[in-house]
C-alpha cells in the first residue's frame, strides 16, 4: 500500500500521560498535513511541514503539542500532559509541492483520553 | 479562503444520481473548488476539484457555473458505499495551504 500511514490507529491514555502519533506520507511528498477532528466537526489545521520546516502551527497548537519531521520523511505528533478536551481522530495528510497540490489523507490516530 | 454552504444531509436511492450542491458566492478568481469525502471512522477522501471548466473522473463529475459562484458534484451512479460525508471547499493552491472544512453535507444513498 503506498498511502499515507498512522500508528497507532487508536489509543486510550489517561490524563496527564504523553503520547505520540506517527504520520508516514506518500513516497516523495514533500508537504506534511496535520489535522484534528473532534465528532460531528470537519477536520481542523494544526500545523504543516515542507519538508523538515515546519512552516504554519495554528493557535489551535498549544504549547502542549509538538510536530517534527526530522528528516523530511515521516512526522511525529507529540501531545504533552494530555487533557480530556485532547480526544479526537488526529488525521494525517500528505501532498506534492505543485501549483495543483492535492492532500491525501491517512486513516487517523483516534485518541480518547480519560 | 472563501466560505463554502452545503445543505447538512440528503437522501439518494441506490443507482440513482447523487447530486451535491455547494455555494461560494465570494469565491476568488484563483480559488479551486476541491470535493473530498470521509466515510466514517476513515480519513478524508480526495474525489475531484475544478476552477471554472467542468471536470470528470472515475469518481465523479463536477459542474462549476459559469459565475463560479455555486458547483454541483454528481455521483452517477450511487451505491450504498458512497454513504459519506461530502466537503466542499474553496481555496488556493499555489501555496502550502490547509484546507479548511466545513461542516459538509451527510449524504445516505439507500436501498
Amino acid at each position: 500500500d503506498t498511502g499515507v500511514s498512522q500508528d497507532p490507529r487508536h489509543k486510550i491514555t489517561k490524563r496527564g500521560q504523553n503520547v505520540t502519533f506517527r504520520c508516514d506520507p506518500i513516497s516523495e511528498h514533500n508537504r506534511l498535513y496535520w489535522y484534528r477532528q473532534t465528532l460531528g466537526q470537519g477536520p481542523e489545521f494544526l500545523t504543516y511541514f515542507q519538508n523538515e520546516a515546519q512552516l504554519e502551527k495554528s493557535r489551535l497548537l498549544s504549547d502542549r503539542f509538538s510536530a517534527e519531521r526530522p528528516k523530511g520523511s515521516f512526522s511525529t505528533l507529540e501531545i504533552q500532559r494530555t487533557e480530556q478536551g485532547d480526544s479526537a481522530m488526529y488525521l494525517c495528510a500528505s501532498a506534492l509541492r505543485g501549483a495543483l497540490e492535492t492532500q491525501y489523507f491517512g486513516p487517523g490516530t483516534r485518541l480518547l483520553v480519560l | 479562503d472563501a466560505k463554502t454552504t452545503q445543505p447538512p444531509s440528503m437522501d439518494c436511492a441506490e443507482g440513482r444520481a447523487a447530486n451535491l450542491p455547494c455555494n461560494h458566492s465570494t469565491i476568488s478568481g484563483n480559488e479551486y473548488v476541491y470535493w473530498y469525502r470521509q466515510i466514517h471512522s476513515q480519513g478524508p477522501q480526495y474525489i475531484i476539484h475544478g476552477l471554472k471548466n467542468n471536470e470528470t473522473n472515475e469518481m465523479a463529475s463536477l459542474i462549476i457555473t459559469e459565475d463560479r459562484k455555486s458547483s454541483t458534484l454528481i455521483l452517477p451512479h450511487a451505491t450504498l458505499r458512497d454513504t459519506a460525508v461530502y466537503y466542499c471547499i474553496v481555496r488556493v493552491t499555489e501555496y502550502g495551504n490547509k484546507l479548511v472544512f466545513g461542516a459538509g453535507t451527510i449524504l445516505r444513498v439507500k436501498s
